[in-house]
């Protein structure tokens, strides 16, 4: 079975602290990785799409990259507006499906 | 920009009541997604459509049903609401028909069933 696991549940990190987020995946053939951002009351924003193993994108202080089994969003001198909920999705082979994990609950103190 | 709008923010309902939820989008995007979010379940699919008049179950489609009559717009129907169906409802749309691409989501409907 499709599946995508999300870890930590939570962290918290001081600002300028820099952290990994993880993302594993387990499914029968992925056509793309994505994260987003959802802040509390609104509906995810997009961040990155990852499409083959090797590959990197960044953007701002976030970088995501991505292996056959799992993708990694570092957060490089985190600010406190960085705080939000990260949510990774995969879309596999043969349908128009996304499956998303659970997400990261990031709080970035001052 | 791309624009995912939904009818309402907020929405207090009483069981037993037929729900509309409306979704619009402004790119002209062929799939559109209806997902519910709950606490420690993270996002779930409910029905998508890839064309108008065309449309997919997706994980938890019980309870629900859909309509896409033009391209921009994708309802969801609650047809009796119960307690269960308190959440967060988010609309998504994302473009392509073979190729892969991002979704954009709507801010998100939260309902309460009383």
């Amino acid at each position: 079975e499709d599946q995508v696991t999300q870890s930590p549940e939570a962290l918290r990190l001081q600002e300028g602290e820099s952290s990994s987020l993880n993302c594993s995946y387990t499914v029968s053939g992925l056509r793309g990785l994505f994260w987003y951002r959802q802040d509390p009351g609104k509906g995810p924003e997009f961040l990155f799409t990852l499409y083959s193993a090797g590959e990197e994108k960044e953007k701002e202080r976030l970088k995501a990259t991505l292996t056959k089994k799992e993708s990694f969003l570092h957060i490089t001198a985190p600010k406190p507006e960085d705080s939000a909920t990260y949510l990774c999705a995969v879309q596999t082979s043969g349908t128009y499906k996304y499956i998303f994990g659970t997400g990261t609950r990031l709080k970035v103190l001052a | 920009d791309v624009k995912v709008t939904q009818s309402s923010r907020y929405l207090v309902k009483r069981t037993g009541e037929k729900v509309f939820l409306e979704c619009v989008q402004d790119m002209d995007h062929e799939n559109m997604f209806w997902y519910r979010q709950d606490p420690g379940l993270g996002l779930r699919l409910i029905y998508f459509s890839y064309d108008v008049k065309m449309k997919e179950k997706g994980d938890i489609p019980e309870g629900y049903s859909v309509s896409r009559e033009k391209k921009e717009r994708f309802s969801l129907i609650l047809e009796s609401a119960s307690t269960n169906q308190t959440s967060m409802y988010l609309c998504a749309s994302s473009s392509g028909v073979v190729t892969i691409g991002e979704q954009f989501f709507g801010p998100g409907t939260r309902l309460t069933v009383l």
